[in-house]
């Protein structure tokens, strides 16, 4: 059973900081993973993928990719009342080219609350 | 590019009733997914078409759930003799074979309540 484990939250942190958001994944054979934001009785948004270890930078986004040691991270600089939602951690076996797996296995999602 | 439309966004129904929801991919992707989500929980995949085929649906809830994607364009979701438990968001996702990651994208997601 493949999982994504990810902190429910909510995590609160003041208009301007970094909020730091957290996942860990089970599969080894993970090869792609994105980050969506959902509000409040909305469909999930994408931000971003990755799928090398290291950083990938997006904007105010920063997703940090470690294989190794099976996480993944997502940093929001600069962080604004308007990020307040819920970030959902997704992980396939697919690579960067979309073959392998078509199925995205998700985190139950952090709740991030940007307190002005 | 219009996004993922689906219909309808809210649907109540009795228990026992059938019920059906209809996606309409993005013009150009070729793969449509269904997930489920409820409260609490992450977008739950339920099952995939590559074009018209239907390729994974071993995940479908059980055997009161089907889906057709006739012609490779819309699809629809349907729910037999409803029960309260799938009460949930269905959210329907496309993506283009060989774009980068896969990468899908989300529809708006239709909300089913059964009373």
């Amino acid at each position: 059973q493949k999982e994504v484990e990810q902190n429910s939250g909510p995590l609160s942190v003041p208009e301007g900081a970094i909020a730091s958001l957290n996942c860990t994944y089970s599969d080894r054979g993970s090869q792609s993973f994105f980050w969506y934001r959902q509000y409040s009785g909305k469909s999930p948004e994408l931000i971003m993928f990755i799928y090398s270890n290291g950083d990938k930078e997006d904007g105010r986004f920063t997703a940090q990719l470690n294989k190794a040691s099976q996480y993944v991270s997502l940093l929001i600089r600069d962080s604004q009342p308007s990020d307040s939602a819920t970030y959902l951690c997704a992980v396939n076996e697919g690579g960067y080219s979309g073959a392998g797996s078509y199925q995205l296995t998700f985190g139950k999602g952090t709740k991030l609350s940007v307190i002005p | 590019d219009t996004g993922v439309s689906q219909n309808p966004r809210h649907k109540i129904t009795k228990r026992g009733q059938n019920v059906t929801f209809r996606c309409d991919p993005i013009s150009e992707h070729n793969r449509l997914y269904w997930y489920r989500q409820t409260l609490g929980q992450g977008p739950e995949f339920l099952t995939y078409f590559q074009n018209e085929a239907q390729l994974e649906k071993s995940r479908l809830l059980s055997d009161r759930f089907s889906a057709e994607r006739p012609k490779g364009s819309f699809s629809t979701l349907e729910i037999q003799r409803t029960e309260q438990g799938d009460s949930a968001m269905y959210l329907c996702a496309s993506s283009l074979e060989g774009s980068p990651g896969n990468t899908i994208y989300f529809g708006e997601g239709s909300w089913l309540t059964v009373v």
